[in-house]
C-alpha cells in the first residue's frame, strides 16, 4: 500500500511569490489533513477534508492559504502571495473514517520564504 | 495553556533503562491519544495509540491514560540507541484532528 505522498521535498520562494503544495493520501482514505511545523513550534493543524469537503478550516492562518481536495482525491494547498512567517514544513495526513483510525503522514514539505 | 503539553527536553537515559515521556491535555472531551516518533526531517510514525483508562502494553512500549488526572505517558523499556527521536503526544479533538504537543526530545546513549 503506497503512502502519503507529497510534493515538492522542498521549495525555496521569494516574498511575494505563490507555491502550491500537493497531497495524495492512501487510497481509500476519506479524511485529509494539514499541518504545519514552524521552528521550535509545535505541529499545528491547518485544515480537515472529509471527502471533497472541508470540515474544519479553524487552523488557517488567513486569507492567503487556500485548500483544495477536488474529487475527494488529492489536494493542493497554495500560498498566495508568500510571506516569511509562512516558512516551515507542511504536512499532509490521512485516516480512514473512525475516531480510532490514526493519522499517517507525509514526508512533508519544507517551505521557505526568503 | 497550550492544549497538549510536553516537556521538549532533551531527556537522556543510558541505554537498557526505561525512559518515561509524560503529556498532560486540557481538552476534557478528547477521548482518544496518539503517540508518533519522529526522526529528524522525516515524517511522525505512528507508535500507539490510546483511549481507554489504564495501561496498553505493544511490545518495549506501554501507554498510560489517566483521564481524571488528564494525563497520558509512554513507557519505553530496554531503550535502544535507535528509540533516539522526538515522541509527538497528541490528542483528538471531537471533530477529528489531532491537536499536538511540543514533542519531547529523547536521546539514549550507549
Amino acid at each position: 500500500e503506497a503512502g502519503v505522498t507529497q510534493f515538492p521535498s522542498h521549495s525555496v520562494i521569494e516574498k511575494g511569490q505563490t507555491v502550491t503544495l500537493r497531497c495524495d493520501p492512501i487510497s481509500g482514505h476519506d479524511n485529509l489533513y494539514w499541518y504545519r511545523r514552524v521552528m521550535g513550534k509545535e505541529i499545528k493543524f491547518l485544515l480537515h477534508f472529509v471527502k471533497e469537503s472541508k470540515q474544519d478550516e479553524s487552523g488557517m492562518p488567513n486569507n492567503r492559504f487556500l485548500a483544495e481536495r477536488t474529487g475527494g482525491t488529492y489536494s493542493t494547498l497554495k500560498v498566495q502571495p508568500a510571506e516569511l512567517e509562512d516558512s516551515g514544513v507542511y504536512f499532509c495526513a490521512s485516516s480512514q473514517t473512525g475516531g480510532l483510525s490514526p493519522l499517517h503522514f507525509g514526508n512533508g514539505t519544507r517551505l521557505t520564504v526568503t | 495553556q497550550k492544549e497538549v503539553e510536553q516537556n521538549s527536553g532533551p531527556l537522556s537515559v543510558p541505554e537498557g533503562a526505561i525512559a518515561s515521556l509524560n503529556c498532560t491535555y486540557s481538552d476534557r472531551g478528547s477521548q482518544s491519544f496518539f503517540w508518533y516518533r519522529q526522526y529528524s526531517g522525516k515524517s511522525p510514525e505512528l507508535i500507539m495509540f490510546i483511549y481507554s483508562n489504564g495501561d496498553k502494553e505493544d511490545g518495549r512500549f506501554t501507554a498510560q491514560l489517566n483521564k481524571a488526572s488528564q494525563y497520558v505517558s509512554l513507557l519505553i523499556r530496554d531503550s535502544q540507541p535507535s528509540d533516539s527521536a522526538t515522541y509527538l503526544c497528541a490528542a483528538r479533538s471531537n471533530t477529528g484532528k489531532l491537536i499536538f504537543g511540543q514533542g519531547t526530545t529523547l536521546q539514549v546513549k550507549p
